[in-house]
């Protein structure tokens, strides 16, 4: 079974230091991992996933996250936080069994970013 | 092109009462998932469509809980007889299809409170 625990239900930082997000998951079979964001009162958006190809992984607005399988980790980092990163970010991996996939993500319980001035 | 859409964004009902949440796909996707988000329990998946079948209902909390896909385009969650514990905001969110490499699209939401 595949899980997912993001740890710090809340980050502040200051506007134009790093941001790192945790996010370390467990998983039966090699896992796809994404990261998605939501901005209040709206559904997520993907920012970037990892699907078994390059272990560093680019996505939208200058986030970037690494898989690192020895510490079964995938943390989210910018280098600068901008005043408009400030939203709840959600890792998640795939439900997958070697019988198949569903397909559905299977969410942590999500870090609230804020980012003061 | 269009996103997901979702109807109503908001809905207030009374414990006891059925409830019908719609969502839209985007046009061309063949998968169709439900989720719930509530502050106890954060995102929770409920059920999956490909095309007009799910195959898997175990994600549904309970038999008060149905849903169905027609045309394969538009989904529709039933909840008969709410209860309080109900109250949360459902997600719908679409992908071209069954498959753990696609991108997952997510409407904005339906807030359901049961008062």
């Amino acid at each position: 079974a595949q899980s997912v625990t993001q740890l710090g239900s809340h980050v502040s930082v200051s506007e134009g230091a790093l941001v790192l997000l945790r996010c370390n998951y467990s998983s039966s079979v090699p896992p796809y991992l994404f990261w998605y964001v939501q901005y209040p009162n709206q559904g997520l958006q993907l920012l970037l996933k990892y699907t078994s190809a390059a272990t560093l992984v680019k996505g939208i607005n200058g986030f970037e996250a690494e898989f690192k399988k020895s510490e079964t980790s995938f943390h989210l980092t910018k280098p600068s936080a901008h005043m408009s990163d400030a939203a709840e970010y959600f890792c998640a991996v795939s439900d997958q069994n070697y019988g198949g996939s569903q397909g559905n993500l299977i969410f942590g319980k999500g870090t609230k970013l804020s980012v003061k001035p | 092109g269009a996103g997901v859409s979702q109807s109503p964004s908001n809905k207030v009902t009374e414990k006891g009462k059925d409830v019908e949440l719609r969502c839209d796909p985007i046009s061309g996707h063949t998968a169709l998932y439900w989720y719930r988000q509530s502050l106890g329990q954060g995102l929770e998946f409920l059920i999956y469509f490909q095309g007009n079948s799910a195959p898997d209902k175990s994600g549904l909390p309970s038999d008060r809980f149905s849903a169905e896909r027609t045309g394969g385009s538009v989904s529709t969650l039933t909840i008969q007889r709410t209860q309080q514990e109900d109250s949360a905001v459902y997600l719908c969110a679409s992908s071209l299809a069954v498959d753990r490499g696609y991108e997952q699209y997510f409407g904005p939401g339906t807030r359901l409170t049961v008062t």
